[in-house]
């Protein structure tokens, strides 16, 4: 069975400056795709980004990046020059054709973005 | 594009009525809806998967006979909370997925249930 880790509940970033969400995750699995979901105040879930295991090149989308370290299973998201909007909850998911079709969700990080 | 709905986005209902919360994909066939239960500060849980045209699979502990879910077309799962109880107050979440991109789901905007 596949399980996601994100162990740190909650963190506070200054505005405009940086912050870095951690995941890991357990499988036996050696394809599969990562996701970072937001989940702001409205509770709409927001996919922020998506890496294939077996794309060595760390996915990025604006001011979104991770750091994906396959061997470590490490799922890594990194918020640059942080905004007000991105105060909300967020989830590391997991997913692999190989265990039934499902994501598999982490227990989620509360972000607040302070002014 | 790849929009889902649902409906209604609140409700409060009264301890041993059933509640229907519909979910719909607006722009494409979802051949796969999941419905999933939150509870305050917490991740999603998933409760079942539901293929078109067929029954639905419930995750283990949740009791089918009480969430009812229907999958009648490719736009539209339903979700019957039958007989609620104040323990059924939760928000609850759909999610749709198209058959070729099996790893992608899109989410509905959630239904915040409560039961009085």
């Amino acid at each position: 069975a596949q399980t996601v880790t994100q162990s740190q509940p909650e963190m506070s970033v200054q505005e405009a400056e940086t912050v870095t969400l951690s995941c890991t995750y357990d499988t036996s699995e050696s394809n599969y795709y990562l996701f970072w979901y937001k989940q702001p105040p409205s509770r709409q879930m927001i996919l922020v980004i998506r890496q294939e295991a077996y794309k060595q090149q760390n996915a990025t989308e604006n001011r979104f990046s991770v750091n994906f370290q396959k061997a470590a299973k490490s799922f890594s998201l990194k918020i640059s020059d942080s905004q007000l909007g991105d105060t909300a909850m967020y989830f590391c998911a997991f997913f692999t054709h190989n265990a039934g079709n499902m994501l598999t969700f982490g227990g989620g990080t509360r972000l607040m973005v302070k002014p | 594009g790849a929009v889902v709905s649902q409906h209604p986005s609140r409700v409060i209902c009264k301890s041993g009525t059933s509640v229907k919360i519909e979910c719909r994909s607006l722009d494409f066939q979802a051949t796969t809806m999941f419905w999933y239960r939150q509870f305050p500060k917490q991740s999603l849980m998933l409760m079942a998967t539901s293929n078109e045209g067929s029954k639905a699979t419930y995750e283990q502990g949740v009791e089918k006979d009480k969430f009812l879910i229907n999958h009648a077309s490719l736009t539209l799962s339903t979700l019957t909370v039958t007989s609620a109880h104040p323990e059924d107050s939760s928000f609850y979440i759909c999610s749709a997925r198209v058959g070729g991109r099996l790893e992608t789901q899109y989410f509905g905007p959630g239904t915040r249930l409560l039961v009085l």
